[in-house]
């Protein structure tokens, strides 16, 4: 089983919707993130959180909202979809020590198309 | 301000070396990262560097030199796998220890 897991894996919506994209992670890792990425550039960081009541706004967080629901339980909100928000999205967790390497875990993606 | 860069694609032959280059500017740097991401999949961590110098882990190695801002990725002994786009992050400590991406590098394998 997948320790990081993304639903939906693809979704079409149309501009003006309210979408969800929900991650789950048993990894046990208190940090987790919300990232977007576009052809040719970067991942940008949207959200991310340190833990259940530690939510923080990341590069891009205009026009999206995060909740996070338990410890492995985080979701992006689209409250008003756009087109310029299609894009390929990616949760992804972290262990919580900052002295040593900490990779992130990135979950499967989610394809998002606003029309 | 902040910025990574990377070349955009490369290409290899089957077998060979390849090295991939990524220079940095940030503030307060934490620590270098190498992930690989295969086409529409998710990215997979590689390596880690924090001090100067050379990490080695298995075919791939990665160098990271401080003060010349400057890191390489090494893959030896190249194979049709190995096809992918490389991506290079920073730590940064003025941004709250979150991760600075480049936008990777796609390395073609041919035969």
């Amino acid at each position: 089983d997948a320790d990081v897991t993304q639903t939906p894996r693809n979704r079409i919506t149309k501009t003006g919707k309210r979408i969800m994209l929900e991650c789950s992670q048993t990894k046990g890792h208190d940090r987790m993130y919300w990232y977007r990425q576009d052809p040719g550039l970067g991942l940008r960081l949207i959200y991310y959180s340190f833990d259940v009541k530690d939510i923080n706004k990341g590069e891009i967080s205009d026009g999206y909202s995060v909740s996070r629901q338990a410890q492995a339980k985080f979701s992006l909100s689209l409250e008003s979809a756009i087109p310029n928000q299609t894009a390929l999205y990616f949760c992804a967790t972290s262990d919580l020590e900052q002295g040593v390497g900490n990779e992130q875990f990135f979950g499967p993606g989610t394809r998002l198309t606003v029309l | 301000g902040q910025n990574i860069d990377q070349p955009t694609e490369m290409t290899a032959t089957e077998g060979a070396i390849v090295q991939i280059n990524c220079t940095y500017q940030t503030s307060g740097f934490n620590g270098l990262f190498w992930y690989q991401q295969h086409a529409g999949e998710a990215p997979t961590f590689l390596s880690y560097n924090v001090l100067d110098g050379l990490e080695e882990k298995g075919r791939f190695s990665s160098f990271l030199s401080r003060s010349k801002g400057y890191s390489y990725l090494l893959l030896k002994e190249l194979q049709m796998k190995d096809s992918a786009s490389y991506l290079c992050a920073v730590r940064d400590r003025t941004s709250n220890y979150q991760l600075i991406w480049g936008a990777g590098t796609k390395l073609i394998i041919k035969p």
